[in-house]
């Protein structure tokens, strides 16, 4: 997608092994968010970003930590994975305040 | 109760049928109503947004909003087998300071068979 890019595209992990998603964006945007997918729940937002340093929980954080040390970068970790943890992770970028967010292409983790 | 209630599907409907996608919500707050399609193994795109009750029309896609009802919908007019993707609907809330926070619907799987 024009502007975002998430990085890995693929990742299989151990439970209780610290990963860390990347999203990056070319855009400068100031808002920026991490939901994950999983069947039958759509998608929940996991934690956002109002700008550098900035950062406030969604609806689904526990077991999950951000950080944004510059404006295009907003990194998601779970320390110590879990199964349940296993989902497609979207980013996405907000250039419109009313609503029109721009998504990545998606990380889809497996924890094993 | 989800504040955003979505009919999963599946739907599927023959080519050049018309389409009708619907939610409900709860949350009164909610100010921007969205559309978003999703295709296998892609992030959502959005297709539409409206703010005030009534209609919005873009090409084949016409989206509807009443508040009074918390119910909004999205009809495709002429279908195609191209649409057959996930429509997601969403729904806004301003956040103090800007920006704004989305809650999804979980969607619904639209096959358009030739």
């Amino acid at each position: 997608d024009a502007g975002i890019t998430q990085s890995p595209r693929h990742k299989v992990t151990e439970t209780g092994t610290p990963v860390t998603l990347r999203c990056h964006q070319t855009e400068n945007h100031r808002y920026m968010y991490w939901y994950r997918q999983d069947p039958g729940h759509g998608l929940r937002l996991i934690h956002y970003s109002y700008g550098v340093k900035d950062t406030d929980k969604g609806e689904v954080s526990d077991g999950y930590s951000v950080s944004r040390s510059k404006t295009e970068d907003f990194l998601l970790t779970l320390e110590s994975a879990t199964s349940s943890q296993t989902s497609v992770y979207f980013c996405a970028i907000n250039p419109d305040s009313r609503g029109g967010y721009t998504f990545g292409s998606g990380t889809r983790l497996t924890v094993v | 109760q989800k504040e955003v209630e979505q009919d999963p599907g599946p739907l599927s409907v023959p080519e050049g049928a018309i389409v009708s996608l619907n939610c409900t919500y709860s949350n009164s707050a909610f100010q921007y109503f969205m559309w978003y399609r999703q295709y296998s193994r892609k992030g959502p795109e959005l297709l539409m947004y409206t703010y005030s009750s009534g209609n919005k029309e873009d090409g084949r896609f016409t989206a509807q909003v009443d508040k009074s009802s918390k119910y909004i919908s999205l009809f495709i007019r002429d279908s195609q087998p191209s649409d057959s993707a996930t429509y997601l609907c969403a729904m806004t809330v301003i956040l103090t300071g800007g920006g704004n926070k989305l809650t999804f619907g979980t969607g619904t799987q639209l096959k358009v068979e030739l």
